[in-house]
């Protein structure tokens, strides 16, 4: 099966940095991704990882650490339009149909 | 470019009553996927399609149906509605699977009330 954790909620002030931590078991793994969801919106594309390593992407990063079955996002020099929830989804190796499994989203609260 | 397109995007239904979700994309996509989010929970996939002709089921078929007669398009039925059944519904769909990193293309999602 699978099974992905991420914190429930976080803040943090407008300018800061902020890190979300993502840990997954899977049957096998083929690929991270991350979401960005705004209240009442649908989920949109932020970042992909397969590899280990820091995928940069202006001011959001993701990190990869296989061996570890964990990923991080980061998210520089914070705006209030951040605000938001943040949801990891893995795919499993096997998966022919590209399909995710989803962790229920970390709930971002930007401060001014 | 519109993307994913689903229509209603807000429900209200009776218990027992049936209806029909719409979804509908314009990228030429393949693959499509049905999922529900309930407050405070992950994606949950319903059901997905590799595509026309082809549907299978997900994590939580019960109560649902779908059918996938053109690229384009990927309703999803609920037949005898359930308080169960009241989440937020969003379509989803992408160009290809596998080992590929292109990722799933939401739609705007259908508010769901089952009374």
């Amino acid at each position: 099966g699978q099974n992905i954790d991420q914190p429930t909620e976080m803040t943090a002030t407008e300018g800061a940095i902020v890190q979300i931590n993502c840990t997954y078991q899977t049957s096998g793994f083929n690929g991270l991704f991350w979401y960005q969801q705004h209240a009442g919106e649908a989920p949109t594309f932020l970042s992909y990882n397969v590899l280990d390593g820091l995928e940069e992407k202006g001011r959001f990063s993701s990190f990869l650490s296989r061996s570890k079955g964990y990923s991080y996002l980061l998210l520089k020099e914070l705006q209030m339009k951040d605000s938001a929830s943040y949801l990891c989804a893995v795919r499993a190796r096997g998966s022919t149909l590209g399909r995710l499994y989803f962790g229920r989203g970390t709930q971002l609260t930007v401060w001014p | 470019n519109a993307g994913v397109t689903q229509t209603p995007k807000f429900r209200i239904l009776k218990i027992g009553q049936s209806m029909t979700l719409q979804c509908t994309q314009d990228m030429n996509h393949n693959y499509m996927y049905w999922y529900r989010q309930d407050p405070g929970m992950g994606l949950k996939l319903i059901y997905y399609s590799v595509g026309a002709g082809i549907t299978d089921k997900g994590e939580v078929p019960n109560g649902y149906n779908v059918s996938r007669s053109t690229t384009e398009d990927f309703p999803l039925r609920l037949e005898l509605a359930a308080p169960s059944q009241t989440s937020v519904y969003f379509c989803a769909s992408s160009y290809t699977s596998g080992d590929s990193n292109q990722p799933q293309h939401f739609g705007d999602g259908t508010r769901l009330s089952i009374l």
